[in-house]
């Protein structure tokens, strides 16, 4: 059973630029999450989607973006990247029904740096 | 809103040494959801344990043992005889109601030979 992918696995960007890091998660599960990873701040929250729909969001700058497909592949996209958006992104997939919290599996996450 | 502390940034231990990571939590929902990650310098969040709100017995699994306890809003990790392969950042999360994961900051652990 393969696990979640998450490409690319190493970006680097110039500042101002902007970037779409894609994560397909485990056949079956039609939750995804995204966490932003930094030393300073830790696993932070940027959103979940199930089904298509975002169903919660972190608190994050509205440069920050994330879609769905039918096939449960998600997308995030950073616009105009600053050198703070320089992080370990990480994707977790899960069967999640709502109000619950099944295992969730991580991907080996994008490193993204901004120079 | 939730919270979870992992008061201990970074912990070296000798091989055979046993060796315990502390994890605080808060929510006030009652039903929640707590969890255990290994994350090796590859990246990649494993996934060790996961514990409900109702269900308080501890457990083991191998050289790893997990102790709940409620009345301390505690969810502490031991690793007996740790092992150099054991060196990892652990994190503690914590997911109640209708909210997403909440990480504590991670301890490292780091085993010498």
């Amino acid at each position: 059973k393969a696990g979640v992918t998450q490409t690319p696995r190493y970006l680097i960007k110039t500042r101002g630029q902007q970037v779409t890091l894609s994560c397909s998660p485990i056949s079956g599960h039609r939750s995804v999450s995204w966490y932003q990873q930094t030393p300073g701040q830790g696993l932070q929250f940027l959103f979940e989607y199930f089904s298509e729909t975002q169903r919660n969001k972190g608190n994050f700058p509205g440069r920050f973006s994330g879609r769905q497909f039918s096939n449960s592949r998600s997308e995030m996209n950073v616009s105009t990247l600053e050198l703070g958006d320089s992080a370990l992104y990480l994707c977790a997939s899960s069967l999640a029904v709502i109000g619950t919290a099944v295992g969730y599996t991580f991907g080996s996450g994008t490193r993204l740096t901004v120079v | 809103a939730q919270k979870v502390t992992q008061a201990q940034t970074e912990i070296s231990v000798v091989e055979k040494e046993d060796v315990t990571l502390d994890c605080v939590y808060e929510t006030r929902d009652t039903t929640y959801y707590l969890f255990w990650y290994k994350q090796p310098p590859s990246g990649e969040l494993v996934f060790l344990i996961r514990r409900n709100s109702f269900d308080e017995q501890n457990e083991i699994s191998g050289r790893y043992s997990w102790n709940f306890q409620k009345s301390t809003s505690s969810f502490n990790f031991t690793i007996t005889a740790s092992q150099v392969v054991d060196s990892a950042v652990y994190f503690c999360a914590l997911r109640s109601g209708y909210s997403t994961l909440t990480f504590g900051k991670g301890t490292m652990l780091l085993v010498s030979p």
